[in-house]
């Protein structure tokens, strides 16, 4: 099946950039996400990107895929305490999502 | 606004009870809805994929008979649990789908305690 990976912490000084990473193993995946959770609220979706991309850029965020290496990441420019939340990347193919286990991005002032 | 709901929210309950669970769209027809459960601190995973007015597909590991998922009609789907126990106590979230893979949209969970 699918498998997809995150580290599991980053910590961050406000108005610095942040930087997830995140690799897959499906190399038949159509489209990758990424998803903001803050404390018990459902998933609120970032951006994506379709696998024939290699980088999307939407205002504060940049999302870079290395198709090659299955390798995804997020950037967090001028990173913000609003920031603070898990962030999980998943990838698709047939609607279905696979989800990493989530990355915790803590931004200290 | 928020374009998809769940009801309740939250709910506690005694274990050996039945929890219904709602999923609406609010303002689109959805054609396919998932649902998922969270773990704390873990990842989701996908429990079943409905389209209207068909039989539910389960996860492997997933039992059909526990978790009933009704997708009565393009804007509302409902997950009850049934024969609730302790370790049911999930964050369980809907996932809907408008027809296109860049139209889904999460619900915002229910948080199920069961005592």
């Amino acid at each position: 099946g699918e498998d997809v990976e995150q580290s599991l912490f980053l910590s961050v000084r406000e108005g610095d950039s942040s930087v997830i990473n995140c690799t897959y193993t499906d190399s038949s995946s159509t489209y990758l996400y990424w998803y903001k959770q803050e404390p018990g609220a459902g998933l609120q979706l970032l951006t994506y990107i379709f696998s024939n991309m290699d980088m999307k850029q939407d205002q504060r965020l940049t999302v870079l895929l290395n198709k090659k290496d299955k390798h995804l990441s997020l950037r967090i420019a001028d990173t913000q305490t609003g920031d603070s939340a898990i962030y999980f990347c998943a990838e698709s193919n047939d609607y279905k999502l696979s989800f990493g286990a989530g990355t915790t991005v803590t931004v200290r002032a | 606004g928020a374009v998809v709901s769940q009801h309740p929210s939250w709910v506690i309950c005694k274990s050996g009870t039945s929890v219904k669970i709602e999923c609406r769209s609010l303002d689109f027809q959805a054609t396919t809805m998932f649902w998922y459960r969270q773990f704390p601190k873990q990842s989701l995973m996908l429990m079943a994929t409905s389209n209207e007015g068909s039989k539910a597909t389960y996860e492997q590991g997933v039992e059909k008979d526990k978790f009933l998922i009704n997708h009565a009609s393009l804007t509302l789907s409902t997950l009850t649990v049934t024969s609730a126990h302790p370790e049911d106590s999930s964050f369980y979230i809907c996932r809907l789908l408008a027809g296109s893979t860049d139209t889904q949209y999460f619900g915002p969970g229910t948080r199920l305690t069961v005592l």
